[in-house]
């Protein structure tokens, strides 16, 4: 089945304790994202990839670090939480050529993260 | 100014009625509109893709873009239980890179 998965589903920590959110894809898709979504602000990009090794900031960077070494897998860095950094984060991923109705973006079921 | 606004609603209608869902934007480069639909505890998922203006219909489902007025819509006819959910229109200027989305409209539909 073709999917893309993250891990973990819910995660609570503490200030300042270094986490990592895994995504993959089965898809081989080129372009793989994060948003991030909050009440009234909707889904923010925070980083996104075209291809391995090819790594660009969306809209809300800051306090994130993301790596693409396999084509499959992007995993989402969070090198000293923060309490604003609480929110529900999305990985997503697309064939990277047009934009279009037989080319979506994949979204992943998200993780809930929770920073005390 | 956000550059696409979308009513966060809830709306909440019976089931059988005919329901509208619309966004409005400001950057004219938009060229691509899409409307994603997304469960509770689900990622979105795609439901409606038009390019440029004009109409597409799907089933029960119609996608309108009108660019002169910076404004798209989705029609939902006879709604059931399972059109439950937030829907979250979306818009590109061509590339995936950067896709920005509307805030989402929670909808309900009664039995």
């Amino acid at each position: 089945e073709a999917q893309v998965t993250q891990n973990p589903r819910y995660l609570i920590t503490v200030t300042g304790k270094k986490l990592t959110v895994t995504c993959s894809q089965n898809m081989n898709h080129e372009y793989m994202s994060w948003y991030r979504q909050d009440p009234g602000l909707g889904l923010r990009q925070i980083y996104y990839s075209m291809n391995v090794e090819v790594t660009d900031k969306g809209d809300v960077p800051e306090g994130y670090k993301v790596s693409r070494k396999e084509k499959r897998n992007f995993p989402l860095i969070l090198e000293s939480p923060s309490p604003n950094q609480t929110s529900l984060y999305f990985c997503a991923s697309g064939i990277g050529r047009n934009l279009g109705d037989r080319s979506p973006l994949h979204f992943g079921n998200g993780t809930r993260l929770t920073v005390t | 100014q956000k550059e696409v606004e979308q009513d966060p609603g809830p709306l909440s209608v019976p089931e059988g009625a005919i329901v509208s869902l619309n966004c409005t934007y400001s950057n004219s480069a938009f060229q691509y509109f899409m409307w994603y639909r997304q469960y509770s505890r689900k990622g979105p998922e795609l439901l409606m893709y038009t390019y440029s203006s004009g109409n597409k219909e799907d089933g029960r489902f119609t996608a309108q873009v009108d660019k002169s007025s910076k404004y798209i819509s989705l029609f939902i006819r006879d709604s059931q239980p399972s059109d439950s959910a937030t829907y979250l229109c979306a818009m590109s200027a061509g590339g995936y890179q950067k896709v920005t989305f509307g805030t989402g409209t929670k909808l309900q539909v009664i039995p």
